[in-house]
């Protein structure tokens, strides 16, 4: 078992630049989550998926899109890549019901936006 | 005021220690969970509780629902346990995680 799965694992984009960040799971968990991590704080929810064909917004998502493309893939995208940007992304996935399970987080993204 | 607030911020302890992190949160929860971040920025879940108390290895995990406390101990402590530990709980009404800021500890040899 791979568990969860990112990529890529560094990044250096231009500003207004798009990318998108891939995610999968090989544990069936239902609910998946990106997170982004700024220096020196906390996680910080940006989109979640409860189940495959739901997805909802978290405490930051304004500059992201997310598609849960099936129940092994939920992808992240910035359509314009701002500054404000830069930071560790992570993805996690969790089993029946969010949140009540525990999480399981995969390496991160280390994103930087010039 | 932060939903839950951990505490220390950081501590610094001598291998060999018994080290306690504290979590406390102001909202009801269905479960609570300690993670842990190693300085290469992996995470890990180390428990999920919603009573009572956990113990893997030399971690034991307490929680105290009516005064909305959790206590993370590390035992024998050892300079691998060097990290951040982080505590996040589920809140009663909805399914988002509400995260704390993080206990960042260093054991020196």
């Amino acid at each position: 078992n791979a568990g969860v799965t990112q990529t890529p694992k560094f990044q250096v984009l231009k500003t207004g630049q798009s990318m998108t960040l891939q995610c999968a799971q090989d544990m069936n968990h239902n609910s998946m989550y990106w997170y982004r991590q700024d220096p020196g704080m906390g996680l910080r929810l940006i989109y979640y998926s409860a189940s495959e064909g739901t997805t909802d917004k978290g405490e930051v998502p304004n500059g992201y899109n997310v598609s849960r493309l099936n129940k092994r893939e939920f992808s992240l995208r910035l359509e314009s890549a701002a500054p404000s940007q830069t930071s560790v992304y992570f993805c996690a996935s969790s089993g029946a019901g969010t949140g009540n399970n525990e999480q399981f987080f995969g390496p991160g993204t280390r994103l930087t936006v010039l | 005021k932060n939903e839950v607030e951990q505490s220390p911020q950081n501590l610094t302890a001598q291998e060999g220690e018994f080290i306690t992190i504290n979590c406390s949160y102001s909202v009801g929860i269905s479960a609570l969970h300690w993670l842990q971040q190693h300085p290469g920025g992996g995470i890990v879940s180390l428990f999920m509780l919603s009573s009572g108390k956990k113990k893997h290895g030399r971690l034991i995990a307490t929680i105290n629902i009516q005064e909305k406390h959790s206590s993370l101990h590390i035992t024998a402590s050892h300079p691998r346990d060097s990290a951040v530990y982080i505590c996040a709980v589920r809140g009663d009404s909805n399914y988002q995680l509400i995260w704390g800021a993080g206990t960042k500890l260093i054991i020196k040899p």
